[in-house]
This record gives structure tokens, sequence and C-alpha cells, in this order.
């Protein structure tokens, strides 16, 4: 049974960057097939996606946040990494990683992982 | 970007009713439409995949119909324990993923 779990600071000021890990178990990131990917969700609203990395490190970001955005891969480790800088309040949202079939859905996900962004 | 558009935004249904949530796409996706459901406090849960293909171990109630632009995901006898948020998903739009707007489902 795969595994995803987030972790990272819960609370980043403004203007810094958000850094979250997302460990893998119970599967390789590095077996291919999978896109490996960050959702986020801001408090009571839709799911957003941020992006994904292949296990290669070939990587597709949300256009409308890729100007901020750098996901990378650790397959030693078997962790994938989200880096969002300047961020603002409107970042503040539920993280999550989750695993994509490569053009289908997201089967498994993380717990996720809170975000507030303030001073 | 394919928008896809979810109705009702919100239900409020009686155990063993049946439910109905849409899914709209912007343009034709044929099959890759997917369904999760997201409980309060919960990572959202995979629950129909390409429409209409039935994930194991999710209870046989939940069933998924429609290609090209309209999708339908229906919950049969709707027990308590089914009160959630449902999202739709579509993978078509490689790689860009977009999701529904969601449906909260309120149990009665």
């Amino acid at each position: 049974q795969v595994q995803l779990q987030e972790s990272g600071p819960g609370l980043v000021k403004p203007s810094q960057t958000l850094s979250l890990t997302c460990t893998v178990s119970g599967g390789s990131i590095s077996s291919g097939g999978y896109y490996w990917s960050w959702i986020r969700q801001h408090p009571g609203k839709g799911l957003e996606w941020i992006g994904y990395i292949y296990y290669s490190g070939s990587t597709y970001y949300n256009p409308s946040l890729k100007s901020r955005v750098t996901i990378s891969v650790d397959t030693s480790k078997n962790q994938f990494s989200l880096k969002l800088s300047s961020v603002t309040a409107a970042d503040t949202a539920v993280y999550y990683c989750a695993r994509r079939i490569l053009t289908g859905s997201f089967d498994y996900w993380g717990q996720g992982t809170l975000v507030t962004v303030s001073s | 970007e394919i928008v896809l558009t979810q109705s009702p935004d919100f239900q409020s249904v009686t155990p063993k009713e049946k439910v109905t949530i849409t899914c709209r796409a912007s343009q034709s996706i044929g099959s890759s439409l997917h369904w999760y459901q997201q409980k309060p406090d919960q990572s959202p849960k995979l629950l129909i995949k390409y429409a209409s293909q039935s994930i194991s171990g999710v209870p046989s109630r939940f069933s998924g119909s429609g290609s090209g632009t309209d999708f339908t995901l229906t919950i049969n006898s709707l027990e308590a324990e089914d009160a959630a948020t449902y999202y739709c998903h579509q993978s078509s739009s490689l790689p860009h993923p977009t999701f529904g707007g969601g449906t909260k489902v309120e149990i009665k």
C-alpha cells in the first residue's frame, strides 16, 4: 500500500519561501509510471493543481504559479519537494502531495498539511 | 485550460435517496474524467476513474457515466457516511489537470 506524508513548517512569513517535502513509502518513485504531484486547497475552497515531477526530474507547473514554483525529487530518499517563493496570505492553504497515474487519476494522497502565511 | 463546471454546488439529501452530481467540461475530454470524495478534514479519495470505471474498495452504490463533455456521478441509496464534498477532475489536458468546483452533499 503506497503512502505519502507531507512535512514542513506550518507557518511561513510573507515574502519568504514555503518548503514542503513528501515522503513516499510502499512504492518507489524511481519505478516510473507516475507523476508525483502537489495540490493545494485554500480554506473552504476547491482543489488547485500546483505541479508535478517525474522520477527523471521532468517537471510541469500550473501556469498561474510557474514563476514561483520549484518541484524537485530525491530518489535516494524516495522523496519529492515543493518550494513556493515570495509567498503572501493568498498562499495560505492545505498542501497535499499525491501520486498521479501518467494520463489518469490521482490514486494516492497524503493527509495534507496546513501552511499559514503570516508575520 | 479546460474548465469543469459541477452542479449543484450543494445538495441536502435524505438517507436511502439517490444522488446525482453532474460535471460539464468546456471541451470534449473523452472519458478522461475522474471523481473524488473528500470528507471533512480528510484528503480526497478516488471514487471513479475514466468516467465509469470502479475502484477497488469503493462501495458499489457509487457509479459514474458520461463521455465527451457531460458526466454524472450517481450515489444509489445514500448512506450517512457519504456526507462529503465530491470533485471531478479531468486528465485530458496534458500536462495541466483541472478540477471542478465541488458539490457538497449533506445528510438531512
